[in-house]
């Protein structure tokens, strides 16, 4: 069975700096996909990125990119010039690459990012 | 409808009583999801349909807990007997089969008193 772990419970970072958060995973698997999803207090998991693990390539949205290290089993998620609305829990979540399967999504236990004006 | 919907937004109710718990999909998806978290934690899996059927139901707790979705469209996830170890906000999500990306609906605060 397939785990994330999300280590830090709480991350605090400066309006405008940047901010890194950890996840790490386990899977026998060699084609999955991860993803980083916000959640504010509206409660709605709202997609930040995506990364298929068989693309060497790091994803990257606007203010957002990822470090994926796929030996280490390893999907940081990077906020540049961070903005009050970036505030909220940020889960990182495993998905099996056969579609054909239950494609059923696999959370870590999430992080809660304050942004400091 | 253009997101998924989730209704009510927030429920209470006493122990002992049955709940109905409902999800409006994306329209023209085919994969619907539910899911459960706890305070603090992240979503666990319950149950996930392909069309009307419930092609993977390993993730519900117990017997209390039933969901259905007759019409490959609306799902309603159903608990009896509630208890208050059921308190948790319930998230449905859906997608196109053979997509990667699911979209999720706001959640039902369930509060078992």
């Amino acid at each position: 069975a397939q785990t994330v772990t999300q280590s830090q419970p709480e991350m605090s970072v400066q309006e405008a700096e940047t901010v890194t958060l950890s996840c790490t995973y386990d899977t026998s698997e060699s084609d999955y996909y991860l993803f980083w999803y916000k959640q504010p207090p509206s409660r709605q998991m709202i997609l930040v990125i995506r990364q298929e693990a068989y693309k060497q390539q790091n994803a990257t949205e606007n203010r957002f990119s990822v470090n994926f290290q796929k030996a280490a089993k390893s999907f940081s998620l990077k906020i540049s010039d961070s903005q009050l609305g970036d505030a909220a829990m940020y889960f990182c979540a495993y998905r099996t690459y056969h579609t054909g399967a239950n494609s059923k999504l696999t959370f870590g236990k999430g992080i809660t990012l304050s942004v400091r004006p | 409808g253009a997101g998924v919907s989730q209704t009510p937004s927030n429920k209470v109710t006493e122990k002992g009583k049955y709940v109905e718990l409902r999800c409006d999909p994306i329209s023209g998806h085919t994969a619907l999801y539910w899911y459960r978290q706890s305070l603090g934690q992240g979503p666990e899996f319950l149950i996930y349909f392909q069309g009307t059927g419930a092609a993977d139901d390993s993730g519900l707790p117990n017997d209390r807990f039933f969901a259905v979705r007759p019409e490959g469209s609306v799902s309603t996830l159903k608990i009896q007997r509630t208890e208050r170890g059921d308190s948790a906000v319930y998230l449905c999500a859906s997608s196109h089969r053979g997509e990667e990306t699911a979209f999720f609906g706001q959640g039902t605060r369930l509060t078992v008193v």
